[in-house]
């Protein structure tokens, strides 16, 4: 039974053209993270939502932006991608901020 | 279906204790193991492991890897108040997509 639930599973698009991956939970967590993360690295936290309020990672590239319409659902565009945005993009969960994180299976972007 | 099972999910030990942490997985076409330390809000990567039998050891951690019985160990020696942490077991199957299977953690306690 997924609880973190991630589409699509791949997804292709073009260099400069935007781009929407989307995550959705049956958890009802608070808390919910986008990461980016490349090949044999640890994910890397863009930004999360506790509940409505948005909290950006310092070093997050303004290309990378983040709705949440509700608590089940928190999306992840991207306005501009340039090749060096393809990576694996993984949603997670958890209850409340040092809870344990639950994971999706990640969505692999890539940029031709 | 591919899943990755941590055991125990949480545990409580004191100040110079070794614990043993258990990860056992399913997957198809394996390529790899990783464990991590998840402290607040991201992973911070640990092993990889992807051959049998060869332990990898980084100060008091060490972890190996039965690809036999498909699973795998963390073991902490000399535990201090600082290895407080959920510790993530991954699995990345061979593809070409960089997918990641992660377990739901042991969350692991260390009092002083």
């Amino acid at each position: 039974d997924a609880m973190v639930i991630q589409n699509p599973r791949y997804q292709v698009t073009q260099f400069g053209k935007p781009v929407t991956l989307s995550c959705s939970q049956t958890l009802n967590h608070n808390v919910m993270y986008w990461y980016q993360q490349k090949s044999s690295q640890a994910p890397k936290l863009l930004f999360h939502y506790y509940d409505k309020d948005f909290n950006n990672e310092a070093d997050t590239p303004d290309n990378f932006q983040s709705r949440r319409p509700n608590t089940s659902f928190c999306f992840l565009d991207i306005r501009s991608p340039g090749l060096g945005d393809a990576a694996m993009y993984l949603c997670a969960t958890s209850s409340g901020i040092n809870e344990k994180l639950f994971f999706g299976s990640g969505t692999q972007l890539s940029v031709l | 279906e591919d899943k990755v099972v941590q055991s125990p999910l949480s545990l409580v030990v004191h100040e110079g204790d070794t614990v043993t942490l258990n990860c056992s997985y399913e997957v198809t076409n394996f390529r790899s193991l990783l464990w991590y330390k998840q402290e607040k809000k991201a992973p911070t990567f640990l092993f990889m492991l992807t051959s049998s039998g060869i332990e990898k050891k980084s100060g008091r951690l060490s972890s190996i890897l039965d690809k036999k019985e498909l699973f795998s160990i963390l073991n902490i020696t000399a535990t201090q108040t600082g290895d407080s942490a959920i510790y993530l077991c991954a699995v990345e199957p061979r593809g070409g997509a960089n997918n990641l299977f992660f377990g739901t953690g042991t969350r692991l306690t260390v009092i002083p």
